[in-house]
């Protein structure tokens, strides 16, 4: 089962770059969510979505994008990178609203620099 | 508005002994609470979750939690550490009342031969 699949694994990009991050999952889950994650803050919600076409702000979401076309792919999109965003970045699905019983099903992360 | 507390930010025990990971979180509502592990370079996999049912809650490999409302606590053990333990570990919780998610800080478990 390959779950949730982030792309790239890695990534270094100069101030100012675009890019997007990849996720995608099999599983046929409804919730996605993109989450950063910093050393000794946890992880810290950017944006989610509730299906296909619908997305809302987590808790940091400024300098990011997403959108929902399909059920399986959640793209985060980094607008213009500053050095504030270099940091972990996970996706994850869900069978239920993310702030309910369901668990989580993280993917392996992006490891994103920016010089 | 909810928080999660993990008091340890590394938990040091040798391999055979107990391990002991705490977690204290603070909810207005009837939370579901969670506990995942993250190996390195790795995302995170669920241990075990709380969401009112059985107060005490098995894991995989051995872990345990038992959800403590009058002491706000969710504490994570296990019997006997093992060297393939040694990994980061987050505490969860997830309040429906707020809509919100909220991941403790992590306690880093180091497992010494």
């Amino acid at each position: 089962n390959a779950g949730v699949t982030q792309t790239p694994k890695f990534q270094v990009l100069k101030t100012g770059q675009s890019m997007t991050l990849q996720c995608a999952q099999d599983m046929n889950h409804e919730y996605m969510s993109w989450y950063r994650q910093d050393p000794g803050m946890g992880l810290r919600l950017i944006h989610y979505s509730v299906g296909a076409g619908i997305t809302d702000q987590g808790e940091v979401p400024n300098g990011y994008n997403v959108s929902r076309s399909t059920t399986e792919d959640f793209p985060l999109r980094l607008l213009s990178a500053a050095p504030s965003q270099t940091s972990v970045y996970f996706c994850a699905s869900s069978p239920g609203q993310i702030w309910g019983n369901q668990p989580q099903h993280f993917g392996d992360g992006t490891r994103l620099s920016i010089l | 508005a909810q928080s999660v507390t993990q008091l340890d930010s590394h938990v040091s025990v040798s391999e055979g002994t107990p391990v002991l990971l705490r977690c204290n979180y603070s909810s207005s509502y009837s939370p579901s609470l969670f506990w995942y592990v993250q190996h390195p370079n790795k995302g995170l996999q669920l241990l075990l979750k709380y969401t009112s049912a059985a107060t005490l809650v098995k894991g995989i490999n051995g872990f345990e939690a038992e959800f403590k409302k009058s002491e706000t606590s969710f504490h994570l053990t296990k019997p006997s550490a093992h060297m393939s333990d040694a990994a980061e570990y987050f505490c969860v919780v997830s309040d429906p009342g707020y809509s919100t998610l909220t991941f403790g800080k992590g306690t880093m478990l180091l497992v010494s031969p």
